[in-house]
């Protein structure tokens, strides 16, 4: 079975600290994405990866950027985290870009 | 741009019914993807079903089947004889991609099912 991994189902972070969020996945997929998840807005993607040390932005990348430096980790920066980034981010994997997308269980993101 | 709508927000049914969940997308290209995603109360994503534009046959899978019409731009979801478990938020989702730096992906804004005992 795919397995994707998020580093934290909850994180309380402070306005103005710099956030990393961790997504691992086992199964050797290309590509790697991250969303948030907001009530009434449905996921929307923020970046994607289809290798390593590649990235393209997804539909709300303002505020965030993205590191994967290897193929199994792909990593979500708040660089300087604001309260309207308070959400679910989900990261999902798959082995092409038009295949099927292997969700984690999310990260909780609070920001005061 | 490309567009997903999933009018239903909420469906509540009494076990045993049957429920049909709608979506209706929008794209300009001929070669495309759509996917239905169920996501329980533990919140993981759970993958459904994929589609190709150009696979209009209909698919069952135990209670769940779905329609795919091109020329109503619809790829709707029932569920028949409904049960608790099937109580969860549920997503369409649509795939574009013909070459680098094409690639769109648009997820609706999910239909919340209650299954009531």
């Amino acid at each position: 079975d795919v397995k994707v991994t998020q580093s934290s189902r909850y994180l309380v972070k402070r306005t103005g600290e710099k956030v990393f969020l961790e997504c691992v996945q086992d199964m050797d997929h290309e590509n790697m994405f991250w969303y948030r998840q907001d009530p009434g807005l449905g996921l929307r993607l923020i970046y994607f990866s289809y290798d390593v040390k590649m990235k393209e932005k997804g539909d709300i990348p303002e505020g965030y950027s993205v590191s994967r430096e290897k193929k199994e980790r792909f990593s979500l920066i708040l660089e300087s985290a604001s309260t309207n980034q308070t959400s679910m981010y989900l990261c999902a994997s798959s082995p092409g870009l038009s295949d099927t997308q292997y969700f984690g269980p999310g990260t909780r993101l609070t920001v005061l | 741009a490309q567009k997903v709508t999933q009018a239903q927000t909420e469906i509540s049914v009494v076990e045993k019914e049957d429920v049909t969940l709608d979506c209706v997308y929008e794209t300009r290209d001929t070669t495309y993807y759509l996917f239905w995603y169920k996501q329980p109360p533990s919140g993981e994503l759970v993958f459904l079903i994929r589609r190709n534009s150009f696979d209009e046959q209909n698919e069952i899978s135990g209670r769940y089947s779905w329609n795919f019409q091109k020329s109503t731009s619809s790829f709707n979801f029932t569920i028949t004889a409904s049960q608790v478990v099937d109580s969860a938020v549920y997503f369409c989702a649509l795939v574009t991609y013909s070459g680098a730096g094409s690639y769109q992906l648009t997820f609706g804004k999910g239909t919340k099912l209650s299954v009531i005992p």
